[in-house]
């Protein structure tokens, strides 16, 4: 089946803009991820969904990253006022379920969005 | 904090020789762990997936022990192919959320 799907592959913007950055799931994945992949801090948790709720937003670095996702299902990563420290690999990950003693609780990852901050 | 640690952060080995990846985490508190690949400007692949109440896990060539108590984890990759040069990282679950280590780049000459 079709695997954790990100867009866009790329993207580059100037200092101070806006993103977007979106990732479609596994079907039927109920729990979704992001992550960070920067060469100085290289791979860091930013938030974690369980359905629509979003019970951890410890790693979000700043008030100028927020995440939504609708319909228990895709989710977009925005980050406001794009600095060039948020230059980095955003990667989208999913997995069947949080059950702590579960084995489906397997995380798949998308192929990532590649950010570059002029 | 859980910290992850992986060592070597480079192995160059010749073709047919087997890998061995170390991976230590600093609590023992762990739901489970995942073996990654990531090649050159991709995402990661997930290899294989450790429960904590297991000790060892294989798929083909691959082979990953893991010691909970000493915080320890190895990856073995048998009969190295030049394919199989690669980023492998080590993650730990501790609630939900990976924690990773910086990675092992393994180059594997023909």
């Amino acid at each position: 089946g079709a695997g954790v799907s990100q867009s866009p592959s790329n993207k580059v913007t100037e200092k101070g803009k806006d993103v977007e950055l979106r990732c479609d799931p596994i079907s039927g994945h109920t729990a979704l991820y992001w992550y960070r992949q920067s060469l100085g801090q290289g791979l860091e948790f930013l938030i974690y969904f369980q359905g629509n709720s979003a019970p951890d937003k410890s790693g979000l670095p700043s008030d100028r990253f927020s995440a939504e996702r609708t319909g228990g299902s895709v989710s977009t990563l925005t980050i406001q006022r794009t600095q060039q420290e948020d230059s980095a690999v955003y990667l989208c990950a999913s997995s069947l379920n949080r059950a702590s003693t579960s084995s489906y609780n397997e995380q798949f990852f998308g192929p990532g969005t590649r950010l570059t901050v002029l | 904090k859980q910290e992850v640690t992986q060592i070597p952060a480079a192995l160059s080995v010749p073709e047919g020789e087997n890998l061995v990846l170390n991976c230590s985490f600093t609590d023992s508190a762990i739901y489970n762990l995942q073996w990654f690949r990531q090649d050159p400007g991709k995402g990661l692949t997930s290899l294989l997936l450790i429960q904590s109440s297991q000790r060892e896990q294989t798929s083909g060539r691959l082979n990953a022990s893991l010691d909970k108590s000493s915080g320890r984890s190895t990856l073995y990759i048998a009969a190295s192919q030049p394919g199989d040069s690669a980023t492998y990282l080590c993650a730990v679950n501790s609630d939900y959320k990976l924690s990773f280590g910086a990675g092992t780049t393994v180059t594997v000459r023909a």
